[in-house]
């Protein structure tokens, strides 16, 4: 069945990038997304990728996409303390949009 | 705007006692989600409803209910709580197909002892 892995945690210093990897298994996403959980708070939809997109660039994020490897990656560049979050990687579900399946989620520590 | 509202916000139940999450948003969205977040599981995806009228299983239905109240209200109802559904409970939404992203509420945190 549909399966999405990233690691689980990330520790960076401040000012540092910070490179957060997914691999999904659902081809027929057409859509991929990385929401961010600040904590205590419900989801946020951070940043998303068209699946014939290799990359999208949105100010400090950078979302790479190997389609043939089902590899997806967010970049944060000039990480801050306020990143400090859970990032989730989430596919399509069955090629529909509204329907989600989410990673365990990366925890993000930023370091002073 | 309010987006989407959850009652309560924490709730502690004992074993086989049951109970109503409700849910609520004023986006006019069509699609009305319930997901459960476990340590280290990640966002499961328990029931959803496409429209007005319609629901669907998701990845884990058992032990719950749900129900399509009218556009705005998606309620989520446990029968006879059991340990294992101590979890943090969301509520999402989206205008439906064609549609990306979701919009989640802030969370319902339930203890079952």
């Amino acid at each position: 069945g549909e399966d999405v892995e990233q690691s689980l945690f990330l520790s960076v210093r401040e000012g540092d990038s910070s490179v957060i990897n997914c691999t999904y298994t659902d081809s027929s996403s057409t859509y991929l997304y990385w929401y961010k959980q600040e904590p205590g708070a419900g989801l946020q939809l951070l940043t998303y990728i068209f699946s014939n997109m290799d990359m999208k660039q949105d100010q400090r994020l950078t979302v790479l996409l190997n389609k043939k490897d089902k590899h997806l990656s967010l970049r944060i560049a000039d990480t801050q303390t306020g990143d400090s979050a859970i990032y989730f990687c989430a596919e399509e579900y069955g090629g529909s949009q509204g329907n989600l399946i989410f990673g365990k989620g990366t925890k993000l520590s930023v370091k002073p | 705007n309010a987006g989407v509202t959850q009652t309560p916000k924490f709730q502690v139940l004992k074993t086989g006692q049951s109970m109503t999450l409700q849910c609520a948003q004023d986006m006019n969205h069509n699609s009305m989600y319930w997901y459960r977040q476990d340590p280290g599981m990640g966002l499961r995806l328990i029931y959803y409803s496409a429209s007005e009228g319609t629901t669907d299983k998701g990845e884990v239905p058992n032990g719950y209910n749900v129900s399509r109240l009218n556009k705005r209200e998606f309620s989520l109802r446990l029968e006879s709580a059991a340990p294992s559904q101590t979890s943090v409970y969301f509520c999402a939404s989206n205008e439906g197909a064609n549609s990306y992203e979701q919009y989640f509420g802030p969370g319902t945190r339930l203890t079952v002892t």
